[in-house]
This record gives structure tokens, sequence and C-alpha cells, in this order.
């Protein structure tokens, strides 16, 4: 099994483009989340989805962040503008009928 | 509402001596309990977990924890450090048992293993 893979592993931008990350979870897995971390706040939990359906944004920063899930293999996590207090690494998550959760290693976004 | 609170933002051993990282949860339900591992640049990894049955559980590394449910405590020990072990450690309490919500993490402890 290849695990959760994520893309890009890094990315650099520039203040007011739009960023994308990508997640593919592990197949057959039906819950998706997307996670934060800094040094300040630690570890955040953004959203999460059960059967390709969004369930709780709550932890959306702001509007500038959205979230799809178009099937049970593909996720985005999208930012639009990107700001420079959006620097963090941005992980992905999946989970199966187990209650663990395996976690991707990271997208390591940077903006300038 | 479920919670998790680790003791101590960093601790720091000797290689060689005990590891202890403590864990204490607030839940409401029976807790699913979890400890995870995050080496540096690299994604959170699954160290053990405790559902049902035998409360001593052990995992990769030579990690283990136990379920305290008097205690509402789940601290993770290694008899020996080694330096490999230095790294981010987290627990986690499942928020339900119905399996379809997130985990809830503690802020994480670090760990130095000093040579």
């Amino acid at each position: 099994d290849a695990g959760v893979i994520q893309s890009p592993r890094h990315e650099v931008t520039e203040m007011g483009q739009e960023v994308t990350l990508r997640c593919k979870p592990i197949s057959g897995h039906n819950s998706l989340f997307w996670y934060r971390q800094t040094m300040m706040r630690g570890l955040e939990l953004l959203i999460y989805f059960n059967n390709n359906v969004p369930i709780d944004d709550s932890g959306m920063p702001e509007d500038r962040f959205s979230a799809k899930m178009p099937n049970a293999s593909f996720s985005t996590l999208k930012i639009q503008p990107s700001e420079p207090r959006d620097s963090a690494v941005y992980f992905c998550a999946s989970r199966g009928s187990a209650y663990e959760q395996y976690f991707g290693p990271g997208t390591r976004l940077t903006v300038t | 509402a479920q919670s998790v609170t680790q003791l101590g933002s960093h601790v720091s051993v000797s290689e060689g001596a005990l590891v202890l990282l403590r864990c204490n949860y607030s839940s409401s339900v029976p807790p699913y309990l979890f400890w995870y591992v995050q080496y540096p640049n690299q994604g959170l990894q699954l160290l053990l977990k405790y559902t049902t049955g035998a409360t001593l559980v052990k995992g990769i590394n030579g990690f283990e924890a136990e379920f305290k449910k008097s205690e509402t405590s789940f601290h993770l020990t290694k008899p020996s450090a080694h330096m490999s072990d230095a790294a981010e450690y987290f627990c986690a309490v499942s928020v339900s048992n119905s399996g379809n919500t997130p985990l809830v993490f503690g802020k994480g402890t670090r760990l130095s293993v000093i040579a």
C-alpha cells in the first residue's frame, strides 16, 4: 500500500497567488481530513469528509480556503488568494473502518 | 467534550534512560486512545492504540502505553531511550465510538535524547 499521497511536497508562492494542494487517500478509506501545522498553533483540523461529503469545515480559517473531494480517491485544498500567514505544513489523513487516522507526508507551503 | 492533555511540551532524557510521556484524557464515553510519533519533516505515524481488551498495549520501536480508567490516563513509556527516539509525540482520543468523527489530538510533547 502506498499510503496517503500528497503533492506537491513543497510549494513556494508569492502573496496573492492561488495555491492548490492535493491528496490521494488510502484506497478503501471513506474519511479524509485536512490539517495545518505551525509552530504557533500546533496541529489544527481544517475540514473533514465522510464518503466524499464535507462534514465539518469549522476549522477553515477564512473564505480564502476551500476544499473539495470529487471522488473517493482525490481531494484538494485551495487557498485563494494566499497570504504569508498561510505558511505552514498541510497534512492530509484518511481513515477506513478502524479508528486510527493515517497521515500523508505533508506539503510545506511558503508564501512570500 | 472530549479533550487530551499532554503534560510537558518538552521532555529531555539521557540515552538509555526511561522515557515517560504523560497523557490524560477527558471523555464522556469509553475512549479509544492513540499515540502518534512525528519525526522531523515527516507526517504523523501511529505508534500504538488502545480500543478494548488488554489495557497494556505494545507498539512499534519498543514503546508501550497503559490505559488506566481510574486515572483517565494513557502514558507512553519506553525502558531505554535511543537517539533515534528524538521526535514529537502526540496523544489522541476518539471523540465517539461511531468512527465517523476526527481524533482529538493533544498539543504534543517534544522528546530530546541526550548522548
